[in-house]
């Protein structure tokens, strides 16, 4: 079944960048997706088919591909933004929805 | 805005049934896809299945053998039933809807969720 890898823990400083990764053979056709968990609350969609935003997201967040790697990358990084963030495909070929493992943000 | 809200026992006995349920307000439950995903203390998320408002179902295969899924329109829930469970099931569970589109004849999931309600702990021990 196909698997998502995504990176070890990413630590940043408040108004840095962050960028976290999510590595699928083939991911490029693939439309990757992206949740945000803070701790105790239930996933956030925070960005769709690979670069778009939904309504309510800041412009901080932005989405790309690049090989077999998409990458979540959020500028300006706040304290609030601090939480697990996963990404998310849908296989087509088995109809299923395959998620990452997950990758925890730290605002220093 | 649609909001989803799961209920159902917290406390589940090993080799029972665990049953929940999912509330949907602020919309119809019809025309929609609708999923159900888990997370295990500590650990990532796990897609369980789907269903459409027609009642048609996709499971992951890893659960297919145990899971069960099925909606009421008329009360505008769906649910899920995971037979069988062990300690490995407890987890929160979430519902979620999958965004989509349709046409004048059919619609179609987006592969992706874009609410979620906010989940609900189900322990498995006797």
């Amino acid at each position: 079944s196909y698997v998502l890898t995504q990176a070890p823990p990413v630590s940043v400083a408040p108004g840095q960048t962050a960028r976290i990764t999510c590595g699928g053979n083939n991911i490029g056709s693939e439309s990757v997706h992206w949740y945000q968990q803070r701790p105790g609350q239930a996933p956030v969609l925070v960005m769709y088919d690979d670069g778009d935003r939904p309504s309510g997201i800041p412009e901080r967040f932005s989405g790309s591909k690049s090989g077999n790697t998409a990458t979540l990358t959020i500028s300006r990084v706040e304290p609030g933004d601090e939480a697990d963030y996963y990404c998310q495909v849908w296989d087509v070929l088995s109809d299923h929805k395959i998620f990452g493992g997950g990758t925890k943000l730290s605002v220093l | 805005q649609v909001q989803l809200q799961e209920s159902g026992p917290g406390l589940v006995k090993p080799s029972e049934t665990l049953s929940l349920t999912c509330s949907v307000s602020g919309g119809s439950i019809s025309s929609s896809y609708w999923s159900w995903i888990r997370q295990p203390a500590g650990k990532g998320l796990e897609w369980i299945g789907r269903i459409y408002s027609t009642g048609n179902t996709n499971y992951n295969s890893s659960l297919k053998s145990r899971v069960n899924m099925s909606l009421d329109t008329s009360k505008n829930q769906f649910s899920l039933s995971l037979s069988s469970v062990t300690a490995a099931d407890t987890a929160v569970y979430y519902c979620a809807r999958e965004s989509g589109y349709c046409s004048r004849t059919s619609c179609y999931p987006r592969g992706y969720l874009d609410v979620w309600g906010k989940g609900t702990t189900v322990t498995v021990s006797s």
